[in-house]
């Protein structure tokens, strides 16, 4: 079956705009994340969605950063009013239920000048 | 503070060795602990997933280990090839199925 999908592969967009980043998770899986990835770091974690419940929204960097995931499946995160230390490689993931492996996406490449 | 080390950014070998790759942590309690292969431009595959009352899991050329008591966990690859040449990652899950927290992953170069 298809994988996680994600939304544009690249953007390039100038400081100060909004952009939205698309994922499309796995059909079934509950269990939705973002992480980030700067060159040289590691994945960071930005926002975990669970089913109907409230999402952890406890690694979103600042209020600039949102997120939202409508019917239980698509999800949009929404980075307002770009700064350059926002370039970077922003991947999605999925996992069913009860699962702990996570399915990563190809990740959108971010690069705001 | 709550840290994630993976024990060198990179590591080259030649083919036929066994690659061994180790991941500490310090001031967490992981329920589990995942590791991922990583190729350059895609996201990460899962590999292996080892829980905390486990000692080792294996999969084909694929070994971990889990030391709680050390906080350390070894990751091997034995008969190594080219292919497995990548970037593999550690992930530790503090509450089973919440976000993970990654290392930064340490390339993996296997020479012929």
């Amino acid at each position: 079956g298809a994988g996680v999908s994600q939304s544009p592969s690249n953007k390039v967009t100038e400081k100060g705009k909004d952009v939205e980043l698309r994922c499309d998770p796995i059909s079934g899986h509950t269990a939705l994340y973002w992480y980030r990835q700067s060159l040289g770091q590691g994945l960071e974690f930005l926002i975990y969605f669970q089913g109907n419940s409230a999402p952890d929204k406890s690694g979103l960097p600042s209020d600039r950063f949102s997120a939202e995931r409508t019917g239980g499946s698509v999800s949009t995160l929404t980075i307002q009013r770009t700064q350059q230390e926002d370039s970077a490689v922003y991947l999605c993931a999925s996992s069913q239920s009860g699962q702990y492996e996570q399915f990563f996406g190809p990740g959108t490449r971010l690069t705001v000048l | 503070s709550q840290k994630i080390e993976q024990n060198s950014e990179a590591l080259n070998i030649q083919e036929g060795k066994t690659a061994t790759l180790t991941c500490n942590y310090t001031n967490y309690s992981p329920a589990y602990l995942q590791w991922y292969r990583q190729d350059p431009g895609r996201g990460p595959v899962f590999l292996l997933l080892i829980r905390e009352n486990e000692k080792e899991k294996r999969k084909e050329r694929l070994k971990v280990t889990f030391d709680t008591t050390l906080k350390q966990s070894l990751f091997h690859i034995t008969a190594s090839q080219p292919a497995d040449s990548a970037t593999y990652l550690c992930a530790l899950d503090i509450q089973a199925g919440t976000a993970l927290i990654f290392g930064k992953g340490t390339t993996l170069s296997v020479s012929s």
